[in-house]
This record gives C-alpha cells, sequence and structure tokens, in this order.
C-alpha cells in the first residue's frame, strides 16, 4: 500500500474554497485515490475517490495530475460544518483482500 | 437502507476482562472490517471478513480475534484487556467485486481500567 503524505492541519475561513494535497510517490499503476472525512466520535465517510485527471461529485472535486504522484481534495465554499479530519488513502480496492491504510489526516478548522 | 450498526456503542471493562462487540453491515454487504482508532496511532486497520472467512489481517496481537455468521454480522473479541485497548472500535462493510466505497459504523468506545 502506498504511503501518503498532506498537511497535519489547515485553516479556513467560511465561504473559501479549501484544496487539501496529498502526496503518493509510490502509487502503483492499480491503485485508486480515494478521501474520506471523519468528524469527531463519529467513523469515516467516503468523500470521493478517482483514478486519473478530475472527478466531481455534489461534495467534492478530487484533481489528479497526469503522473499520479499527488492529488488535491478540492471544498468549494467550506462551512463550519466542514471542520474535520480529512483521509487521503490510496490502494488496489479492487476485488481482492481489502485493507484501508490511514495516515494521520489533515485537520480543517473554518473559522466564521 | 440502514447503516452500520455497532453495539454497544460505549463499554467500561477492567485489565484482564474480556470484550466482545457487535457488527451489523448494511443490507447486502459481505464484507466487514474492524479498526481501532486511538490519539496517538490513529486508525489502524484489525481484520476483514467475507463470507464468514478472514482475508487479511493487521499488525495486532492474538488477542484480538473476530468471526462473522453466515448472515455478515460480524464480533471482535478482545482477551485479557490491556489498558492500552482503550479505543474507538470501528467496523466498516462494503460489497465486494469493484464497489470500493466502505461504510463506517459510529463505533464502540471500549474504556479499560
Amino acid at each position: 500500500l502506498a504511503k501518503t503524505t498532506q498537511p497535519i492541519s489547515m485553516d479556513s475561513y467560511e465561504g473559501q474554497e479549501v484544496n487539501i494535497t496529498c502526496s503518493h510517490n509510490n502509487i502503483a499503476t492499480n491503485d485508486y485515490i480515494t478521501w474520506y472525512q471523519q468528524f469527531p466520535s463519529q467513523g469515516p465517510r467516503f468523500i470521493i475517490q478517482g483514478y486519473k485527471t478530475k472527478v466531481t461529485n455534489e461534495v467534492a472535486s478530487l484533481f489528479i495530475p497526469a503522473d499520479r504522484k499527488s492529488s488535491t481534495l478540492s471544498l468549494p465554499r467550506v462551512s463550519l460544518s466542514d471542520t474535520a479530519v480529512y483521509y487521503c488513502l490510496v490502494g488496489d480496492f479492487g476485488a481482492g483482500s481489502y485493507q484501508l491504510t490511514f495516515g494521520k489526516g489533515t485537520k480543517l478548522s473554518v473559522i466564521p | 437502507k440502514a447503516g452500520v450498526t455497532q453495539t454497544p456503542r460505549y463499554l467500561i471493562k477492567t485489565r484482564g476482562q474480556q470484550v466482545t462487540l457487535s457488527c451489523s453491515p448494511i443490507s447486502g454487504h459481505r464484507s466487514v472490517s474492524w479498526y481501532q482508532q486511538t490519539p496517538g496511532q490513529g486508525l489502524q486497520f484489525l481484520f476483514e471478513y467475507f463470507s464468514e472467512t478472514q482475508r487479511n489481517k493487521g499488525n495486532f496481537p492474538g488477542r484480538f480475534s473476530g468471526r462473522q455468521f453466515s448472515n455478515s454480522r460480524s464480533e471482535m473479541n478482545v482477551s485479557t484487556l490491556e489498558l492500552g485497548d482503550s479505543a474507538l472500535y470501528l467496523c466498516a462493510s462494503r460489497t465486494r467485486g469493484g464497489d470500493n466505497e466502505q461504510f463506517f459504523g459510529p463505533g464502540t468506545r471500549l474504556t479499560v481500567l
């Protein structure tokens, strides 16, 4: 499983766009990039997943450059309720044996 | 569709005791994974079960064990509890065959005194 590196913490004001970048230099060909969000005393919640280029859903966008050695989670116009820890995971999440390896994550604090 | 449920939500035990935690996955999900979360170590993978078989195991001592029943419900057991076992234990379920999203339950907060 590829090792990931992301900032420990970030602060942002309400209404701003937040970009969290994750480095994964040893990503493998079959690996996907997945982001989870976790609020205190709750289980992580899936946000978005991608393999290359750009993926967008109703809550976030994921930008992946051509070399796939990094990825950026973009949260548009954050609100106080987006204050949480965000985890970047990289792995071959196929039909075989499945294990999520969580790093330390990025603690996002949204300021009023 | 109901989410992943875990029981109990909170538990207090003393050193040396054993504990059993229960997890009911989302209906139709046959894969169940267990994780331990502590402030110091973060989220760590314990094991995964699929069709009543353990498919993958993390780096935890043999005191941590699990099983899965034919209805996909899973239990996790920790024997001879130690103070360091105090943690939030999370269960997650997913489908197999290319569905990559895991759905986590609310967790069981275990405190060992």
